[in-house]
């Protein structure tokens, strides 16, 4: 079935340290995974998006790292700052007849001037 | 901004009542999608148009129906409304027609159904 994973819930880090965010989906066709951050009051904006045919892609300080094997995905983000609080969603590319993109549950991310 | 428009913002509606919720794509976006936002579900593909057709269908209930107009914009009619329909309800748009290209999110409808 279309299922994505997304751990933890809910996270706080000190401003300044890195966060990570994990997610694993279970079909091991999917080659399509981005990345959306949601403030609150607006909709999910799409931060870093990544195919199945790379391990890993940058951008500033967010990168994203993907684990075809392992069917994981993981989003990190480097030098925290109060900005980055919000919540942010992984999501999957599923095909069983139509494609789809599912999204994980989310985690809160707060970050502690 | 997305270039995502929805509307209206906020609604507020009783039992029973039916609603219209609309969406103007980004420019030059030809796939519309259609989202629900609950607390507990996260976010929830209902459905999706290409260029006018429909073309992928998630999680809708048969209450609801959705289309796209020759002009790109698209509609969500809730009818027969339930308290647990209340939602945030999400448009987002794309470019292209399958599931791995950029969506891009209005900034939403909340729904309470009282």
């Amino acid at each position: 079935g279309e299922n994505v994973e997304q751990h933890p819930s809910t996270l706080s880090v000190q401003e300044g340290d890195s966060a990570v965010i994990k997610c694993t989906y279970s079909d091991s066709a999917s080659n399509y995974f981005p990345w959306y951050k949601q403030e609150l009051g607006k909709g999910p904006q799409l931060i870093i998006d990544i195919r199945s045919n790379v391990g890993e892609k940058k951008d500033q300080r967010i990168a994203v790292t993907l684990n075809k094997t392992a069917k994981h995905f993981s989003l990190h983000i480097t030098e925290t700052q109060p900005e980055d609080s919000a919540v942010y969603f992984c999501a999957a590319k599923f095909d069983f007849g139509n494609e789809k993109l599912t999204f994980g549950t989310g985690t809160r991310l707060t970050i502690i001037p | 901004d997305s270039g995502v428009t929805q509307t209206p913002k906020h609604l507020i509606t009783a039992t029973g009542q039916r609603v219209t919720l609309r969406c103007s794509p980004r420019s030059g976006d030809l796939s519309v999608y259609w989202y629900q936002q609950s607390l507990d579900q996260g976010l929830q593909f209902l459905i999706q148009y290409y260029n006018g057709e429909e073309r992928a269908k998630g999680n809708i209930l048969e209450r609801f129906s959705a289309q796209q107009f020759p002009d790109l914009h698209s509609e969500l009619n809730l009818s027969s409304l339930e308290l647990g329909d209340s939602a945030l309800y999400f448009c987002a748009s794309s470019v292209g027609q399958g599931a791995n290209w950029p969506l891009h999110f209005g900034n939403g409808t909340r729904l309470t159904v009282t």
